[in-house]
């Protein structure tokens, strides 16, 4: 059975440290990863989506990794702004049933970043 | 586009009450599903439809109902509510199967069974 875990849980950093969120997850057959964004209250918004065959994904201050053999993605975020306060949520996509691919979810990990 | 929408954005229902959680999507995405999200337990698969007129059960579908009857609208529908079902629940759709294309998530619906 597939799991993701992301650590830490929690993290609290001043403005303008580089930051990395780790992510695992126990099965490597995996067709993708994706992380998202969620602020309190709200949606999740697609930060990255890596797929299997790719090492890497950047979007601005952000830089995902994955490494499939070894179960881990990392999603590194430069120069942290209080604006990046919010949760990330990471998710692997596999094969469900009938040909459909669901999102296995991490509990995220919560970040403040303050001034 | 307006993207995924949701209503109602809250609900408090009692033990044994029916309702329906309204999800569209104007993005003409063939893929639609419902997560539920609990602390600490990230999101949990409850329905899916791979097209109109089709659907399934997702990991955690006891106590829920789907249907599809088009491609825009996919209604989660909770026959006896349940304090268990306390959650919030988020809509999803994509444009092909998620092997290929992210996943986009609506703004949730907060749902209180007392």
């Amino acid at each position: 059975k597939q799991e993701v875990t992301q650590i830490p849980a929690a993290l609290s950093v001043p403005e303008g440290e580089n930051l990395v969120l780790n992510c695992s997850f126990t099965d490597s057959a995996i067709y993708n990863l994706q992380w998202f964004r969620q602020d309190p209250g709200k949606g999740l918004t697609s930060l990255l989506l890596i797929q299997s065959s790719q090492r890497e994904q950047t979007s601005g201050r952000l830089n995902a990794s994955l490494d499939k053999s070894s179960g881990r993605s990392t999603l590194y975020i430069a120069a942290s702004q209080p604006g990046d306060s919010a949760t990330y949520l990471c998710a692997v996509s596999l094969m469900f049933s009938g040909g459909y691919n669901k999102l296995i979810f991490g509990a995220g990990t919560r970040l403040a970043v303050h001034p | 586009n307006a993207g995924v929408t949701q209503t109602p954005k809250f609900q408090v229902l009692k033990t044994g009450q029916s309702m329906t959680l309204q999800c569209a999507q104007d993005m003409n995405h063939e893929y639609m599903s419902w997560y539920r999200q609990d602390p600490g337990m990230g999101l949990r698969l409850i329905h899916y439809s791979v097209g109109a007129g089709i659907t399934d059960q997702g990991e955690v579908p006891n106590g829920y109902n789907v249907s599809r009857s088009t491609t825009e609208d996919f209604p989660l529908r909770l026959l006896s509510a349940a304090p268990s079902q306390t959650s919030v629940y988020f809509c999803a759709s994509s444009y092909r199967t998620l092997s290929l294309s992210e996943q986009y998530f609506g703004p949730g619906t907060r749902l209180t069974v007392t």
